[in-house]
Formats: structure tokens, C-alpha cells, sequence
């Protein structure tokens, strides 16, 4: 069974751009979740995705935002890049009933310049 | 952002002995836990995980235990491998049913030959 991809993997944008970044869960699973993931501030949670709707969201500005769509993938959007917004994006994957396992994909490694 | 994250704490470990990486959980109510590890540019790597209703789980080469009493997780690494260098992880799930986790700052495994 494949694990959780994202793309891309590496991407580098300039201050005040925006940037789309897409996950695909494992076959299955319903739920998505975002992480952020800095040296200074370890894993922080994003927010999670269920069945195409929010269900938890983490303590992060209303640039960060995301959408489920019906195969489960997912994708983050971040706009009006900041410097600080560099960061390694982590995608997490779980949902079989009952199980709170989860799965992280490789992550997409963004640069702000 | 919730988390912590600043300095790593090391943990340097003979080949061959075993490890024992230490996480402090922050909720009460937490009633699943996660062992991950991480290694250089790679997403964090499901290790083993319990429940609450547990004190000890065992996987392949890898014990975790949970004391409720003090909100404490150990993993225990036997017969520590070089492959076993990286960050290790602790995470909470705090309940209600989603998968909003909690992360500890990490623990630095260092294997020496």
C-alpha cells in the first residue's frame, strides 16, 4: 500500500507570495492533517481535514488555510509569504475506524527569500 | 504556534547497548500515544504507539511504556543499531476523537561504533 505523498517536495518563494502545497493520504484514510515543522518550534499543529470539512485547526494566522476534496487529497495554501513561514510542511494521514494511527508523508520543504 | 521546541536534548548511545528516550506528555486527558522518529530530511517515521488502558507495549526491538501517574512515556530502543540514529518523537492525542496530536521538542538518538 503507498504512503502519503506530497508535492513538491522542495519549493523556494519570495516574501508576499503565495504558495499551494498537495498531499495525498494513504488509500483509505479520510482524515489529513498539516503540520509545521521549524527548529526553533518543533512540530506545531496546522490544521486537520475530515471528509472535506475542518474539524480541528491549530493557532496559526488566517494566511494558512487548507481544502479536502472528495478522493481525501488535500492541499495547504499560504499567502502573503512572511520569512518565518520557512519551514518543513508535513502532512499526516489517518482514519481507519477506530484507529488514531497516523502517517506522515515526506514533507515539502519551503524556502522564503 | 502551541508547541515547544528549542534546544534538542542528545542522548549518545554505544552500539549494541540499549536506549531510553524520555517524553513528559502536558494533557491528563490524553488517551493515545505515539512514538515517531525522524531522520535527516525525511517526515516522521510511525515507530509504536498504546493506549491509555496500557502500561507496556512491545513492537520489533522496541518497548514503550506509559505512567499515567506522572504523565510519563519511555521508549526503549534493545540492542541499539546505528540505523537507530535520529529524532525521536512523543505525541499526545488529547481525545474527543481527532487527531489534533501534541508533539514533544524531540530527543536526539546518537549511535557510537
Amino acid at each position: 500500500k503507498a504512503g502519503v505523498t506530497q508535492t513538491p517536495r522542495y519549493l523556494i518563494k519570495t516574501r508576499g507570495q503565495q504558495v499551494t502545497l498537495s498531499c495525498s493520504p494513504i488509500s483509505g484514510h479520510r482524515s489529513v492533517s498539516w503540520y509545521q515543522q521549524t527548529p526553533g518550534q518543533g512540530l506545531q499543529f496546522l490544521f486537520e481535514y475530515f471528509s472535506e470539512t475542518q474539524r480541528n485547526k491549530g493557532n496559526f494566522p488566517g494566511r494558512f488555510s487548507g481544502r479536502q476534496f472528495s478522493n481525501s487529497r488535500s492541499e495547504m495554501n499560504v499567502s502573503t509569504l512572511e520569512l518565518g513561514d520557512s519551514a518543513l510542511y508535513l502532512c499526516a494521514s489517518s482514519g481507519l475506524a477506530g484507529m488514531y494511527e497516523q502517517f506522515f508523508g515526506p514533507g515539502t520543504r519551503l524556502t522564503v527569500l | 504556534g502551541e508547541s515547544v521546541g528549542l534546544h534538542l536534548p542528545t542522548l549518545s548511545v554505544q552500539e549494541g547497548d540499549n536506549s531510553i528516550i524520555n517524553c513528559a506528555y502536558s494533557n491528563s486527558a490524553s488517551d493515545y500515544f505515539i512514538w515517531y522518529k525522524q531522520e535527516s530530511g525525511k517526515g516522521p517515521q510511525f515507530i509504536i504507539d498504546i493506549r491509555s488502558n496500557m502500561d507496556k507495549r512491545q513492537g520489533q526491538r522496541v518497548t514503550v511504556l506509559l505512567n499515567k501517574t506522572v504523565k510519563h512515556l519511555s521508549l526503549q530502543i534493545a540492542a541499539t543499531q546505528p540505523g537507530d540514529s535520529a529524532v525521536y518523537f512523543c505525541a499526545e492525542n488529547p481525545g474527543s476523537g481527532t487527531y489534533k496530536y501534541i508533539f514533544g521538542t524531540g530527543t536526539r538518538l546518537k549511535v557510537l561504533a
